[in-house]
């Protein structure tokens, strides 16, 4: 009954791979996001969707495309990794409205190491 | 640029006493500011927010103190007890409709027993 949940927790990978990490939500949100925690802990976010259209799009390269099959489901893929992806990547969730429900749920995070 | 700043890095409080986290934000549309508690292996999650018409907002022994006009705003923790060992996030953002928050750079919390 996990709220929002993202596969793997842990991905090991060379340089120059493509990997993808998924994500669900359970709640009947309407948006969701992914954020990137560097590893001093900082936490930007990289994309947003409602509803399965694109809102947010941070300076992110090229390499990462989200891909929101409905809107249960927001997926990261990322081609060519480089050594500067290695990071936690969460997965969010929030309402729509966030006047009356301002909440975001975070996913347990996907830590990604390109070696 | 870093719109969030937050501070200390880190703090060790004797269990019992009191943990104060200070941020200050520079972007005056800002108008939502939550503080997000963050144990290791965890995502974020939500612990309490406050929007600028009051000063002053309490839930158990936290509570986040808004000053408007410096633009600050703290978060305090009462009676700090070693399950509040953790990192805290503060953040902010503008109310658009949809939510797209800009997060200080985390202050890590250790209570000793």
């Amino acid at each position: 009954d996990t709220a929002v949940s993202q596969t793997p927790k842990y991905l090991v990978t060379q340089m120059g791979n493509d990997k993808s990490i998924k994500c669900e939500q359970n709640l009947g949100h309407d948006t969701m996001y992914w954020y990137k925690q560097d590893s001093k802990k900082f936490l930007k976010i990289m994309f947003s969707y409602n509803n399965k259209e694109l809102i947010i799009n941070e300076t992110v390269p090229n390499r990462f495309s989200p891909k929101s099959p409905d809107k249960a489901h927001l997926n990261l893929h990322i081609n060519s990794l480089e050594l500067g992806d290695s990071a936690v990547y969460f997965c969010a969730s929030s309402p729509r409205d966030s006047i009356l429900n301002e909440k975001l749920f975070f996913g347990s995070g996907t830590q990604l190491s390109v070696l | 640029q870093q719109q969030v700043k937050q501070s200390p890095q880190s703090l060790i409080v004797q269990k019992g006493g009191i943990s104060i986290i200070n941020c200050a934000y520079e972007n005056t549309a800002f108008d939502y500011f939550p503080w997000y508690q963050q144990f290791p292996g965890k995502g974020p999650a939500l612990l309490i927010a406050i929007r600028p018409d009051v000063s002053e907002k309490k839930e158990g022994r936290f509570t986040i103190s808004f000053n408007k006009s410096a633009k600050q705003f703290s978060l305090h923790i009462m009676d700090s007890q070693p399950g509040d060992s953790a990192t805290y996030f503060c953040a902010a953002s503008k109310d658009t409709g949809f939510q797209k928050l800009v997060f200080g750079t985390g202050t890590r919390l250790l209570v000793s027993p």
